[in-house]
């Protein structure tokens, strides 16, 4: 069974709109969240990690939110950019020990055209 | 910066074929990991390893075996490689556990037909 729920599946933009990425997850307990970018044919790259109740995070023009109650997160992309056409991926690690487990999702692909 | 390279980038095998994934990571990173990526999935943790010599089982470990030769080494072996093993297979590394960040290498599409 997923444990990790992203949406949309795809989503195409203009470039310098702003766009908004979900993850629902099921995953217990759940220690952190990440945020992945995934270039086509590369590795991933990390955005951002939350780790508290109610946790906002900003890098850049990416920004991300984690309601633990809801096991929810959000990334925000602001004035999208060509650069910014990638897969992204949630990832939700269920303990903070070594004995943790990652869960990724199958992520969010985004289009982002002139 | 963290780096963990990969090869080959590419590979084309047929059913029943040997194929040794390999990847090295400069980091000095204790953990190591192997994914897939499947359409439609997200990353399953194939083996992983927390130093030379250790070798630990991940979700998706049927078919496959690993192996650790020294702390930048890690190895991912495939004996007798089937069509349902063609896959993005990611190789990442990190200084502790799952806690910590993975510092991906940039992949390895095998295709088994």
């Amino acid at each position: 069974k997923t444990q990790v729920e992203q949406s949309p599946q795809s989503l195409v933009v203009r470039q310098g709109e702003n766009c908004v990425l979900q993850c629902n997850y099921s995953v217990t307990p759940d220690n952190h969240l990440r945020w992945f970018k995934q270039d086509t044919g590369k590795g991933l790259v990390s955005l951002t990690v939350l780790v508290h109740e109610n946790d906002k995070t900003s890098n850049g023009r990416y920004s991300a939110t984690l309601d633990k109650d809801a096991k929810h997160s959000t990334l925000h992309i602001t004035a999208t950019l060509l650069d910014d056409t990638a897969t992204y991926i949630c990832v939700v690690g269920d303990r903070g020990s070594a004995l943790g487990r990652l869960h990724f999702g199958a992520g969010t692909q985004l289009i982002v055209i002139p | 910066e963290a780096a963990v390279t990969q090869s080959p980038r590419n590979k084309v095998t047929v059913t029943g074929g040997n194929v040794t994934l390999s990847c090295r990571q400069t980091n000095s990173h204790n953990y190591m990991y192997w994914y897939r990526q499947d359409t439609g999935h997200g990353l399953r943790l194939i083996h992983y390893s927390y130093g030379a010599g250790n070798l630990q089982i991940g979700d998706v470990p049927d078919g496959y075996k690993a192996t650790r030769t020294t702390q930048e080494d890690f190895f991912l072996l495939l004996e007798l490689a089937s069509p349902s093993q063609t896959s993005l297979y990611f190789c990442a590394s990190s200084e502790g556990g799952s806690s910590y960040e993975q510092y991906f290498g940039p992949g390895t599409r095998l295709t088994v037909l």
